[in-house]
């Protein structure tokens, strides 16, 4: 079974630029998350979605993230205007219905706004 | 109040030795759940053991076990057998309430870098 997939990897952009992340949850999963690591910390819920209606986003910067998720499968996070402080790990996570409701993880885009 | 304490922001332990890292939390529903992630230098998050509120027995997953004090709203993960691979970020995590689509929200502690030493 493949896992979360996020694209890029990693990216440099400069304060005031936009920037966007792709993620591409577990096959079935109805629920998909975005977090936001900020080095020395945990990771922080950004949004989160259920098949393609937000049902959390109390913690989204809204004045400059958006993110979509369009046909219920894949998701975008979109930062514009970036500012400094937006450099960290964005994590993509998504979990299917059941006791424990475990979320997994994919690898993360590590952000830097110079 | 913090949800989810983890005291310890770095340990060193000795390759085949057990290691216990702490996690308190604090929550008033008594329905949670409780889980724990290990974070290599390569960033992704992998699951490692879930706990939940009602669950009688502690949990155990291979090498990994969660030692659950319920009356001291402490789950400490315990990694039996070191091993070098083991060197990691390690978070504690909790879920309020019980999952039912809208509240399956992780809050996360500040984590404990846990370094083997051959």
């Amino acid at each position: 079974e493949a896992g979360v997939a996020q694209s890029p990897r990693y990216k440099i952009i400069e304060k005031r630029q936009s920037v966007a992340f792709w993620c591409n949850p577990i096959s079935g999963h109805a629920t998909l998350y975005w977090y936001q690591q900020i080095l020395g910390q945990g990771p922080k819920l950004l949004i989160q979605f259920q098949n393609n209606g937000v049902v959390d986003d109390s913690q989204l910067p809204k004045d400059r993230f958006s993110a979509e998720r369009l046909k219920g499968v894949d998701s975008t996070l979109k930062i514009q205007p970036a500012k400094l402080e937006d450099s960290a790990v964005y994590l993509c996570a998504s979990s299917s219905r059941g006791a424990r409701e475990t979320q997994y993880f994919g690898p993360g885009t590590r952000l830097l706004v110079l | 109040a913090q949800k989810i304490t983890q005291t310890q922001p770095g340990m060193f332990v000795q390759e085949k030795e057990a290691v216990t890292l702490d996690c308190t939390y604090d929550t008033s529903d008594p329905s949670y759940g409780l889980f724990w992630y290990k974070q290599p230098s390569s960033g992704e998050m992998i699951f490692l053991i879930y706990q939940g509120s009602y669950d009688q027995q502690n949990a155990t997953e291979g090498r990994y076990s969660l030692n659950f004090q319920k009356a001291r709203k402490s789950a400490n993960l315990v990694i039996s057998a070191s091993q070098l691979g083991d060197s990691a970020m390690y978070f504690c995590a909790m879920r309020e309430g019980r999952s039912n689509f809208g509240n399956e929200k992780l809050t996360f502690g500040t984590g404990t870098r846990l370094t083997i030493i051959p």
